[in-house]
């Protein structure tokens, strides 16, 4: 799996856009692009993934730059809620194993 | 639809000990995994399974046994409990492969080896 490098900690007033950065220049051409977050003592929690295009749901969406060397997360409404450590994962869909780095810890303040 | 469970919550051990870690999931999911969590530290794969009867190491499998007998259940054992397996142990199951959908992790097991 390709590296990822994130910002080890950002904050976000609540209510604004929280928009986290991730390095991924060594992406190769068949892996996406994950997003996972942990709330405090709680287990991760899928958020997003996107290969090239950018994408969004319910939660968050994900841009990716032309040459995937980067994406960004973006949480629309942050709420206090959001508070969590967020990991930006690359991986095949295909790999059962996910690699988790230290991800970048999110704090929305009020 | 509970997802994945994992028993016990906590779990205080003596050196020497041995136990099992319960997990077991309600979605027909084929794919479960046992992964560590250290303080200030991502999670590691301890082990995981593609379907029952088919397991795997992950990257830190040492001190640790898994069998999958079922579907829905994959449990991990310690074989001889030591301070450094003092950890968080979390549980996740997917679709096999795992493709476009993610993985849904239990709430996790907090182990303290004394």
């Amino acid at each position: 799996d390709a590296k990822t490098t994130q910002p080890t900690s950002m904050d976000c007033a609540e209510g604004r856009a929280a928009n986290l950065p991730c390095n991924h220049s060594t992406i190769s051409g068949n892996e996406y692009v994950y997003w996972y977050r942990q709330i405090h003592s709680q287990g991760p929690q899928y958020i997003i993934h996107g290969l090239k295009n950018n994408e969004t749901n319910e939660m968050a969406s994900l841009i990716i730059t032309e040459d995937r060397k980067s994406s960004t997360l973006i949480l629309p409404h942050a709420t206090l809620r959001d508070t969590a450590v967020y990991y930006c994962i690359v991986r095949v869909p295909y790999d059962y194993k996910l690699s988790f780095g230290a991800g970048t810890t999110v704090t929305v303040r009020a | 639809n509970a997802g994945v469970t994992q028993t016990p919550k906590f779990q205080v051990l003596k050196t020497g000990q041995s136990m099992t870690l319960q997990c077991a999931q309600d979605m027909n999911h084929e794919y479960m995994s046992w992964y560590r969590q250290d303080p200030g530290m991502g999670l590691r794969l301890i082990h995981y399974s593609v379907g029952a009867g088919i397991t795997d190491q992950g990257e830190v499998p040492n001190g640790y046994n898994v069998s999958r007998s079922t579907t829905e259940d994959f449990p991990l054992r310690l074989l001889s409990a030591a301070p450094s397996q003092t950890s968080v142990y979390f549980c996740a199951s997917s679709y096999s492969p795992p493709g476009d959908y993610g993985y849904t992790f239990g709430s996790g097991t907090r182990l303290t080896v004394v």
